[in-house]
């Protein structure tokens, strides 16, 4: 079974801090995407990325960055957290196949921004 | 926007009866894919239909796709409690998948 594991289910930063989300896959996926996700509004790409040290924004990036080193590991950067970050953040991934990108997902990890 | 739209929002039917849910977006698409999302939790890929298939099983659930009406439907048949979940279509342009905002459905006992 594909596993993607995120670093935190739960987690409160203070605004003006750096925060770091790690995401984690072991089924040598190529891709990897980073959602957030409010009620009414579904979910909306940040970043993603199609190889080792490659990103491309998403719809909405601004605020964040991310960082790909190792092909298993995607992780999203929050700068300066603010409180319009709080959200539900959920990361993907998924093979190179231009046929049928099905994502997986990871549990999500919810962010309050205080 | 590409975003398909799922219709309704939210739906509430007793248990062992039919659900039907639908999706409709606005521009071609190589594939369009259904999701499930339990309470705060992460998205699981449930089915996934091409553009050149009009109808696919999946045990429980059917998902019809009708590209000349730029729509697609999913049905759950003999619901169950632990089907209470968001529902959600994604429409693949190839170069992108686009998420819909979802449907809310809730299984009464």
């Amino acid at each position: 079974d594909v596993k993607v594991t995120q670093s935190s289910r739960y987690l409160v930063k203070r605004t003006g801090e750096k925060v770091f989300l790690e995401c984690v896959q072991d089924m040598d996926h190529e891709n990897m995407f980073w959602y957030r996700q409010d009620p009414g509004l579904g979910l909306r790409l940040i970043y993603f990325s199609y190889d080792v040290k490659m990103k491309e924004k998403g719809d909405i990036p601004e605020g964040y960055s991310v960082s790909r080193e190792k092909k298993e590991r995607f992780s999203l950067i929050l700068e300066s957290a603010s409180t319009n970050q709080t959200s539900m953040y959920l990361c993907a991934s998924s093979f190179m196949d231009r046929e049928a990108d099905t994502q997986y997902f990871g549990p999500g990890t919810r962010l309050t921004v205080l | 926007s590409q975003q398909g739209e799922e219709d309704p929002q939210a739906l509430s039917i007793q248990e062992g009866e039919n659900a039907t849910m639908n999706c409709s977006y606005k521009t071609s698409i190589n594939n369009l894919q259904w999701y499930r999302q339990n309470s705060g939790r992460g998205l699981v890929h449930l089915i996934l239909i091409r553009s050149n298939e009009r109808e696919k099983h999946s045990g429980r659930l059917r998902v019809t796709l009708d590209t000349s009406k730029k729509s697609s439907s999913l049905l759950i048949t003999a619901s169950r409690a632990a089907d209470t979940a968001s529902y959600f279509c994604a429409t693949d342009y190839g170069d992108k998948i686009i998420f819909g905002k979802g449907t809310r459905l809730h299984i009464l006992p």
